[in-house]
């Protein structure tokens, strides 16, 4: 079963508009951590922005928030005032515990984004 | 502080080949993954050390091997390469991976190409 769903393979938003980025996850652990990087055409992925699974606020890095709503097991990324330097792709990615007692990262299949001028 | 750094940063190969692919991590940090990226498959895991022992792993054939030493730089090696193999491999990097919080900071890939 698929643990981390993005369900936009491709957004597109214009220059200075904000743009949400959707994430589910499935997991039946109580500790957790959902993470959200950006990989550009270069390839390396970047970290942008961490929320804990008992963190009460929604992070924020930035222009980067993430809206977690823990009882629908959803952690969005929203990215304000796009820039054309946010084209990427977005993985959400959930850090849960594995069987060998220590944690492993899972990601999704990725969002692509597209800031228009 | 430097970053992820991984050598090659591209490599091409023929089948049934060898290859080693080295990463260095972020100064300090003990744990190193490797995942592989491809366009069908997305972002797989492969394995983690820390510590120079192989403390997870991902659903892999044996012909991919890593290790690591003790100053934490990690070398992944994938015998007898399959066009399959073909992919961006990644390496990250985190402290110590025993907390949820841990982020992973990645290198910049190692593009392989098998022909």
């Amino acid at each position: 079963a698929q643990k981390i769903t993005q369900t936009q393979p491709g957004m597109f938003v214009q220059e200075k508009e904000a743009v949400t980025l959707d994430c589910t996850y499935d997991t039946s652990d109580q500790s957790y951590g959902l993470f959200w990087y950006k990989q550009p055409s270069s390839g390396e992925m970047i970290f942008l922005i961490y929320q804990g699974s008992y963190d009460e606020q929604n992070a924020t890095e930035g222009r980067y928030s993430l809206n977690f709503q823990k009882a629908r097991k959803s952690a969005n990324l929203v990215i304000s005032a796009s820039q054309l330097g946010d084209s990427a792709m977005y993985f959400c990615a959930m850090r849960e515990l594995h069987t060998s007692g220590t944690y492993k990262y899972i990601f999704g299949t990725g969002t692509r984004l597209k800031v228009l001028a | 502080k430097a970053g992820v750094t991984q050598t090659p940063r591209y490599l091409i190969k023929t089948r049934g080949q060898q290859v080693t692919l080295s990463c260095s991590p972020i100064s300090g940090h003990r744990s190193v993954s490797w995942y592989q990226q491809t366009p069908g498959q997305g972002l797989q895991f492969l394995f983690e050390y820390f510590s120079e022992t192989q403390r997870n792993k991902g659903n892999f054939p044996g012909r991919f091997s890593g290790r690591q030493f003790s100053n934490s730089r990690s070398e992944m090696n994938v015998s007898t390469l399959e066009l399959g193999d073909s992919a961006l491999y990644l390496c990250a990097s985190s402290l110590d991976g025993l907390a949820p919080s841990g982020e992973q900071y990645f290198g910049p890939g190692t593009r392989l190409t098998v022909t």
